[in-house]
């Protein structure tokens, strides 16, 4: 079965530090990959997504994320971490033949 | 900008009865969902509606469940007898094509006591 990896529970960094989310998944093909966050109280939003073509993806809020087909990874990351980042973080994939898996995702918090 | 969204924010039930939770698609979108997220757990699929009929479901969408695009704009789930560890955050989502992008509600906090 399809299954999506999230390996860090809870993240937490400066502000202003970089940012890596791991996410790996489990399928054959390359499936649709996507991070959406979430902040408390709040409903799930789309930061990226991945389809095809280049690896490398831009999303909202100055985040991307790299496509690694060698890796089965769709890591998330960010430059410089600002305190309004702090938030939940869901990498998904969609293989096509069911809608969307989620990892367990990531808390990030952000110290000052 | 265009947004799903849900009513109740949050409801409140007893064991046993039956709950409608209400969401509002993007209204060009043909695709639509329900998911659910446990407290502390990951987000799961239930159940995806298309054409005015469900075109998947998962384990978790048993009998209890159904779901109903009443009207033009309306997409409801009901759970027609409630357990206690049907409480969670149920979010409804819409797609404008099979496979694009899934936009999300802010989500209805269902507990059941």
């Amino acid at each position: 079965a399809q299954s999506v990896t999230q390996p860090d529970i809870h993240i937490t960094v400066s502000e202003g530090a970089s940012l890596e989310l791991r996410c790996n998944y489990s399928y054959g093909a390359t499936p649709y990959l996507f991070w959406y966050v979430q902040s408390p109280g709040q409903g799930l939003q789309l930061l990226l997504k991945y389809f095809s073509g280049d690896t490398l993806v831009q999303g909202i809020k100055g985040f991307e994320a790299e496509f690694k087909r060698s890796q089965s990874s769709f890591n998330l990351r960010r430059p410089s971490v600002h305190w309004s980042d702090a938030a939940e973080y869901f990498c998904a994939v969609d293989v096509g033949n069911t809608p969307l898996v989620f990892g367990k995702g990531t808390r990030l918090s952000v110290i000052a | 900008e265009p947004e799903v969204t849900q009513t109740p924010s949050h409801q409140v039930t007893q064991m046993g009865q039956e709950v409608i939770l209400r969401c509002v698609p993007i209204s060009n979108h043909l695709y639509f969902y329900w998911y659910r997220q446990i407290l502390g757990q990951k987000v799961e699929f239930l159940v995806s509606f298309y054409n005015n009929e469900i075109s998947e479901k998962s384990e978790i969408f048993d009998d209890q469940f159904s779901v109903e695009r009443p009207d033009g704009s309306n997409f409801t789930l009901k759970i027609r007898s409630t357990k206690l560890e049907d409480s969670a955050m149920y979010f409804c989502a819409s797609s404008e094509s099979f496979r694009n992008e899934q936009f999300f509600g802010p989500g209805t906090r269902l507990t059941v006591l």
